[in-house]
């Protein structure tokens, strides 16, 4: 069965520019969460997403947002990035609503310059 | 109090050694307790986890203590070989997302 997969993998932005990362989940899963890794605080929950209604968000500002489409692939966006907002970005899937084993895909690296 | 604290921040530790990784929570509502291991390059994956029902969790060379009343527990990576050199994420749920520490990177020198 293949893993959760991310697209794409590097990116690069200036200031200001907008960014839409995707995350496929494992086949049948049709919970999607998101994180944001960085040096300096760690993983952070973002939100998860679960039969293309978000259920939880974590405490981030309105300028990151998601999605998830029908067939439980799942977009986050970014909208007038900051140099703070560059980070690896994890998407982790779980067949239902937030369980307790998520599977995280590789990531998606950020650079905001 | 949503604060999962870790540390050390690295460590390196000589093959054949012990690798101990603490972490402390404050939050009482927290009932499951995950560590996550992360290579270069991948994302994290779990590990080995407990609930605050026990003590200890063995699986192989890696243990988990917890320790209720203190808040705090610990990965215990015996025999520590270089294949073991990542980083390592401890993490807490109360049942609807998981709060990560900030992660150790460990390094297992032969």
């Amino acid at each position: 069965k293949a893993g959760v997969t991310q697209t794409p993998r590097y990116l690069i932005k200036t200031r200001g520019q907008q960014v839409t990362l995707s995350c496929s989940p494992i086949s049948g899963h049709r919970s999607v969460s998101w994180y944001q890794q960085t040096p300096g605080q760690g993983l952070q929950f973002l939100f998860e997403y679960f039969s293309e209604t978000q259920r939880n968000k974590g405490n981030f500002p309105g300028r990151f947002s998601g999605r998830q489409f029908s067939n439980s692939r799942s977009e986050m966006n970014v909208s007038t990035l900051e140099l703070g907002d560059s980070a690896l970005y994890l998407c982790a899937s779980s067949f239902e609503p937030y369980q307790e084993t998520q599977y995280f895909g590789p990531g998606t690296r950020l650079l905001v310059l | 109090q949503q604060q999962v604290k870790q540390s050390p921040q690295s460590l390196i530790v000589q093959k054949g050694g012990i690798s101990i990784i603490n972490c402390a929570y404050e939050n009482t509502a927290f009932d499951y307790f995950p560590w996550y291991q992360q290579f270069p390059g991948k994302g994290p994956a779990l590990l080995i986890a407990i609930r605050p029902d026990v003590s200890e969790k063995k699986e192989g060379r890696f243990t988990i203590s917890f320790n209720k009343s203190a808040k705090q527990f610990s990965l215990h990576i015996m025999d520590s070989q270089p294949g073991d050199s990542a980083t390592y994420f401890c993490a807490a749920s109360s049942g609807d997302k998981l709060i990560f520490g900030t992660g150790t990177r460990l390094q297992v020198f032969p």
